[in-house]
């Protein structure tokens, strides 16, 4: 396994179209994690799942954004009627979450370089 | 709420040198992890150097160290022996729980 994986790495779109991003995660992890870095900025956490299971979503941007994971495998992430606003990197991060453990360390894919014209 | 400042937009230091990236944080919690990740030029995020915040050593890898001030809040980097391949973006992150929280970068500028 060669690590976190993106698709696509970029992807140019005009406002108004849905956008649809994939992330296959480090095969044994259970945690999938997405971020949003708009240019000059820190990642903004978006939305993870335990396995099959989203345990977080409120911070999706709007209700035009959503994911899924339905095998607990990959993850895809989906923007509905794209706004120029969108434009940004769409990160992927993978963690292994053992049962009473804090720590959690997690591993990046290349992102998603998202421009809405 | 968890945040997470880096108050230097862009440091750079001469090859070679040693250069100190800053970084405060404020946390509620009471057992948490800090990280420093390097962010290249397109290229992946990647882990540095995390931090237990219940340890009181101060975590190192190779040329990397981190001075951990746990009661003024403040995770700060060292890069000892700076080489060009440390050119990036490098951010401070805090663990809360299932998420990160992200300072807003510091630019590192390597000069040969």
């Amino acid at each position: 396994d060669t690590g976190v994986s993106q698709d696509p790495r970029h992807k140019i779109t005009k406002r108004g179209q849905n956008v649809t991003f994939r992330c296959d995660p480090i095969s044994e992890h259970n945690r999938l994690y997405w971020y949003r870095q708009t240019l000059g900025q820190g990642p903004e956490f978006l939305t993870y799942f335990q396995n099959e299971a989203q345990l977080e979503k409120s911070r999706l941007l709007s209700d035009r954004f959503s994911a899924e994971r339905p095998k607990g495998s990959f993850s895809t992430l989906e923007i509905q009627r794209t706004e120029q606003g969108d434009s940004a990197m769409y990160l992927c991060a993978s963690s292994l979450q053992d049962p009473g453990t804090v720590y959690n360390e997690q591993f990046f894919g290349p992102g998603t370089r998202l421009t809405v014209l | 709420a968890q945040t997470v400042t880096q108050s230097q937009p862009e440091m750079s230091v001469q090859e070679a040198e040693t250069v100190t990236l800053s970084c405060t944080y404020d946390t509620s919690e009471s057992d948490y992890y800090l990280f420093w990740y390097k962010q290249p030029p397109s290229r992946q995020m990647i882990l540095v150097i995390r931090q237990e915040a219940y340890k009181q050593q101060n975590a190192t890898e190779n040329r990397f160290s981190v001075n951990f001030q746990k009661a003024a809040k403040s995770f700060s980097l060292k890069i000892s022996d700076s080489q060009l391949g440390d050119a990036a973006m490098y951010f401070c992150a805090s663990d809360s729980n299932y998420q990160l929280i992200w300072g807003a970068g510091t630019k590192l500028i390597i000069k040969p």
